[in-house]
């Protein structure tokens, strides 16, 4: 189906371990960008990407790494995860940087 | 740094009540300026955008203008539906040199009573 998933959509880990989180979108649009949404932050960009094998770090990118090696594919790792990462995290993509955002569903992360 | 200020409510209101939700920003460029709305349990989905000063952005009822004097682009909305309850978020973006700048504003959370 076209559009911007994510995977997987729940994900218990526990403290230490690696964790990938996936993000697929099908309009080959250039632009792709991860968020996470806390209660009392709203949205805050972790990392963006401008195009396949170009990353940028957002507000918040420390303990994740990013890679973008297809257009379609950006994937987010926490290389060891830490409870201060409990967290929805939110995947999304855009055509332009003035164009708007298509956002995925969602992914809430668990770290006990 | 870009911010975007958001009421952070909750607001709460009556089924066919008026609804603004003020939001403000600072941006070191010239933003383009957004509204998005988040149902539960969802993404965030585009409910209206503007990419200059005096533009009017409208969508399913609901508006803000572009206003670059007072830096604000408020929602409005005649009459809010039950089915309007969401979560509603400003939103700019803004070329800086060498790179872009995304920014969100906190969320205002709205609840509709029948």
């Amino acid at each position: 189906d076209a559009g911007i998933t994510q995977s997987p959509r729940y994900k218990i880990t526990e403290t230490g371990r690696q964790v990938t989180l996936m993000c697929h979108q099908t309009w080959s649009h250039s632009y792709m960008f991860w968020y996470r949404q806390d209660l009392g932050h709203g949205l805050r960009l972790i990392y963006y990407s401008a195009a396949a094998d170009i990353t940028d770090k957002g507000e918040v990118p420390d303990g994740y790494v990013v890679s973008r090696s297809k257009t379609e594919n950006f994937p987010l790792t926490l290389e060891s995860a830490t409870r201060s990462q409990t967290s929805v995290y939110f995947c999304a993509s855009s055509g332009n940087y003035h164009h708007e955002q298509f956002f995925g569903p969602g992914t809430r992360l668990t770290v006990l | 740094g870009d911010s975007v200020t958001q009421m952070e409510g909750p607001v709460t209101l009556s089924e066919e009540a008026f609804l603004t939700i003020n939001c403000t920003y600072t941006a070191t460029g010239y933003p383009s300026l957004f509204w998005y709305v988040q149902y539960p349990g969802e993404g965030l989905q585009l409910l209206l955008k503007a990419t200059k000063a005096d533009d009017k952005g409208s969508n399913k009822g609901f508006e803000a203008t572009y206003r670059k004097e007072t830096t604000s682009f408020h929602l409005e909305k005649g009459s809010v539906q039950v089915s309007d309850s969401a979560v509603y978020f400003c939103a700019l973006i803004t070329e800086i040199n060498y790179g872009q700048n995304f920014v969100f504003g906190p969320g205002t959370r709205l609840s509709v009573l029948p």
